[in-house]
C-alpha cells in the first residue's frame, strides 16, 4: 500500500514571503498522480496543482509550483509571494494510475497547517 | 452550480441512532466516494464506487454503507451511531484516470457530532 508523509505539522511565513511544504511518499509502482489540496476554515477541498509522475516537467499554478523527484519520492509545494487567503490545511495526495484492488480514489498525508503572518 | 453537493453540512444526533448523509454529482462522473477526516484532520478513504461496483476500505466498520440510487448519487447510511463515529465526511467524484480524470473533486463535508 502507498503512504504519503508530510513531516512539517505547522508552517508559519510572512506575507509576500515564500514557503515550501515537504512531501514523500512510498510506492513500488512506476505511474502515478501526485497532488496538492488546501483546506481553508470553511473546509472546503480545494485542488491546488496535479502532477503525472511520467512528466520530468514540475507542475506550476500561478503562484505555486512543485519540486517534485521522482527518485527520491519526494513533490514538495512551493508557494511564492504568500497572501492571506493561503492560510489553509495543505495535503499531499497520491493517486494510483491502475486498479490494483482496495478501495480506490487518494491517499492523502497527514497535513501542514500554513499560518500566514500579516 | 454546485459541482458535488452533500446533505447536511451539520448532523448532531445521539448515540445509538441511525442516519443518512446523502451526496449528488453533476459533473456525469463515473466514480463515487466517501473520505472521513478525524479529529486530527487525518483524511481516509472509506468507500469507492464505480459501474455498480463497491470498493470498501477493509477498516470501515459494516454499521456503515453507501447506497446508490443512481450513478449521479451516493448516500452514506449509518447504524446505530457510537462517539468514534463523530469526524466530518466528504463525498467526492471523478471520471477516472484518463488524462484530466484523475482529478477527485469534493462536496463542502458533513460535520457529524455523536452526543
Amino acid at each position: 500500500a502507498q503512504t504519503v508523509t508530510q513531516s512539517q505539522p505547522e508552517m508559519s511565513v510572512q506575507e509576500a514571503e515564500t514557503v515550501t511544504l515537504s512531501c514523500t511518499y512510498d510506492t513500488s509502482e512506476s505511474d502515478y498522480y501526485l497532488f496538492w489540496y488546501k483546506q481553508p476554515p470553511s473546509r472546503q477541498m480545494i485542488l491546488v496543482i496535479r502532477q503525472e509522475a511520467y512528466k520530468q516537467q514540475n507542475a506550476t499554478e500561478n503562484r505555486f509550483s512543485v519540486n517534485f523527484q521522482k527518485a527520491a519520492k519526494s513533490f514538495s509545494l512551493k508557494i511564492s509571494d504568500s497572501q492571506l487567503g493561503d492560510a489553509a490545511m495543505y495535503f499531499c495526495a497520491y493517486r494510483s494510475m491502475y486498479s490494483g484492488g482496495g478501495a480506490d480514489g487518494l491517499t492523502f498525508g497527514k497535513g501542514t497547517h500554513l499560518i500566514i503572518q500579516p | 452550480d454546485t459541482a458535488v453537493s452533500q446533505t447536511p453540512k451539520y448532523l448532531v444526533t445521539q448515540m445509538g441512532n441511525d442516519k443518512s448523509i446523502k451526496c449528488e454529482q453533476n459533473l456525469g462522473h463515473d466514480t463515487m466516494y466517501w473520505y472521513k477526516q478525524d479529529s486530527k484532520k487525518f483524511l481516509k478513504i472509506m468507500f469507492s464506487y464505480n459501474n455498480k461496483e463497491l470498493i470498501i476500505n477493509e477498516t470501515v466498520p459494516n454499521r456503515f454503507s453507501p447506497k446508490s440510487p443512481d450513478k449521479a448519487h451516493l448516500n452514506l447510511h449509518i447504524n446505530s451511531l457510537e462517539l468514534g463515529d463523530s469526524a466530518v465526511y466528504f463525498c467526492a467524484s471523478s471520471q477516472g484516470r484518463d488524462r484530466e480524470g484523475e482529478k477527485l473533486f469534493f462536496g463542502s463535508g458533513t460535520q457529524l457530532s455523536v452526543l
